[in-house]
């Protein structure tokens, strides 16, 4: 079995502050998202790569970029951190077959100040 | 527009059943996933459906009705550990695209 590795855990920024958060997956998935997890509001995804340097926007791009180098790697960046915000971010794998599950890690608790 | 809708919370008795709908409204249709999701925990993908009816795999089964955009996972026989939030995820017709419900927070109960 395979394994996502999310990092950092738990990251404390200050209002205006670019953070990043790093994903790496050793499934060997072609595709890897980023979404936001709120409190009442579910998942809201961010960006997703089909590929290694590939980039598509989801729902809430606005404020943040996405980077993939790599294909076992994607990484988030909040542009300009929201003061007083503060979310869950789950990066998931999706597996090539029918299904099209995803597998998610544990997710980074981004809390602004 | 777009969406996908859930109930926020359900509450169920330990041993009986469960039934967590979720309503979609998508410009395309390429199936429906349900995940589990325990407090602090990442999602788990329970199950996949495509095809009209009802999908059985014991402890969880699933219905999809794709003219309604209508699906339900119903869980029988419930443990207290069932207590979660249960995730539908609508695919687009590329499959690539995922969009999620908000989520229904199960609480089973003695």
């Amino acid at each position: 079995g395979g394994i996502i590795t999310q990092t950092p855990k738990f990251l404390i920024g200050q209002e205006g502050q670019k953070l990043t958060l790093k994903c790496q997956q050793n499934f060997n998935h072609d595709t890897m998202y980023w979404y936001r997890q709120d409190s009442g509001k579910g998942l809201r995804l961010i960006y997703y790569s089909i590929t290694e340097n590939d980039l598509q926007k989801g729902d809430l791009s606005e404020g943040y970029d996405a980077s993939r180098e790599k294909k076992s790697s994607f990484s988030l960046t909040v542009t300009s951190a929201q003061k007083n915000e503060m979310a869950v971010f789950l990066c998931a794998s999706r597996t090539g077959g029918g299904t099209g599950q995803l597998y998610f890690g544990e997710g980074s608790k981004l809390t602004v100040l | 527009g777009q969406g996908v809708e859930q109930p926020a919370k359900l509450m169920s008795v330990e041993g009986t059943f469960a039934r967590v709908n979720c309503t979609y409204s998508t410009s395309g249709f390429n199936g429906l996933s349900w995940y589990q999701q325990r407090e602090g925990q990442a999602p788990v993908f329970l199950s996949y459906v495509v095809l009209d009816g009802l999908k059985d795999s014991g402890h969880f089964s699933t219905f999809l009705s794709r003219s309604n955009g209508y699906s339900y996972l119903l869980l029988t026989e419930l443990q207290i550990k069932d207590s979660a939030s249960y995730l539908c995820a609508v695919r687009d017709v590329s499959g690539t695209y995922q969009r999620f419900g908000t989520g229904t927070k199960l609480q089973v109960v003695p």
